[in-house]
């Protein structure tokens, strides 16, 4: 695998159910992110971590909860989401330049996540 | 924070036509990059361009920072070339990219 991987590539779940996306970079890059692709809207930035730590949560509400184990791995927890949160959730990656530079994103191919 | 504006939001070529997308920013930025998303969802990095001219095979890009936009030439373009191409930036102490609502473009074979 190279690249950013995002699993699963769609999903479905009900306004009850609890569900996780992952996302997995083999990049050795330090920062992950999570965004929000909703029909005919810009690109939401969700959440940041940089190091293993989240260094931004852009108000995003406490139903989506990520998670950061390692600096390969970022998961975003679903629970008792609304049918308005249906969107293509994007994973993204980047080396964080220590001291300033180019902060280049690579993305995953997305989830879609569809909720009933 | 910084306003991004793309145009046109729309774009029909037929294949082997040119076309031009705009980016226009309201502040000055220390980073900015194009990406094109296919119809499957997946954003490729095109340019990392925050200022000045590159070029990668049929397509170029130019950022002409003092007056706060960037443009991306497509040439002889092909069916492939079909989906939404995105504009980022970020301004000042932001690290966080900020995106434009995007250019459709549908090449017609």
């Amino acid at each position: 695998e190279t690249g950013v991987t995002q699993t699963p590539r769609h999903l479905v779940m009900g306004m009850t159910n609890k569900k996780s996306l992952k996302c997995e970079q083999h990049l050795g890059h330090n920062a992950m992110y999570w965004y929000k692709q909703s029909a005919k809207k810009p690109l939401e930035l969700m959440f940041v971590y940089n190091f293993k730590e989240q260094t931004e949560n852009n108000s995003v509400p406490s139903r989506f909860s990520p998670e950061c184990p390692n600096s390969s791995h970022l998961f975003l927890h679903l629970h008792t989401l609304q049918p308005e949160d249906s969107a293509l959730y994007l994973c993204a990656s980047s080396q964080e330049p220590q001291g300033g530079g180019a902060n280049v994103l690579t993305f995953g191919a997305g989830s879609r996540l569809t909720v009933l | 924070g910084i306003q991004v504006e793309q145009s046109p939001p729309d774009l029909i070529l037929q294949e082997g036509a040119n076309s031009t997308l705009r980016c226009n920013f309201s502040d000055s930025v220390n980073n900015l990059q194009w990406f094109h998303q296919n119809p499957w969802g997946q954003l490729i990095n095109l340019f990392y361009i925050p200022s000045g001219t590159k070029q990668n095979g049929r397509l170029s890009a130019t950022t002409v920072a003092t007056e706060r936009y960037s443009l991306l030439y497509i040439s002889s373009s092909q069916t492939t070339d079909s989906g939404v191409y995105f504009c980022a930036v970020a301004s000042g102490s932001a690290r966080q990219l900020t995106f434009g609502s995007g250019t459709q473009l549908t090449v017609l074979p």
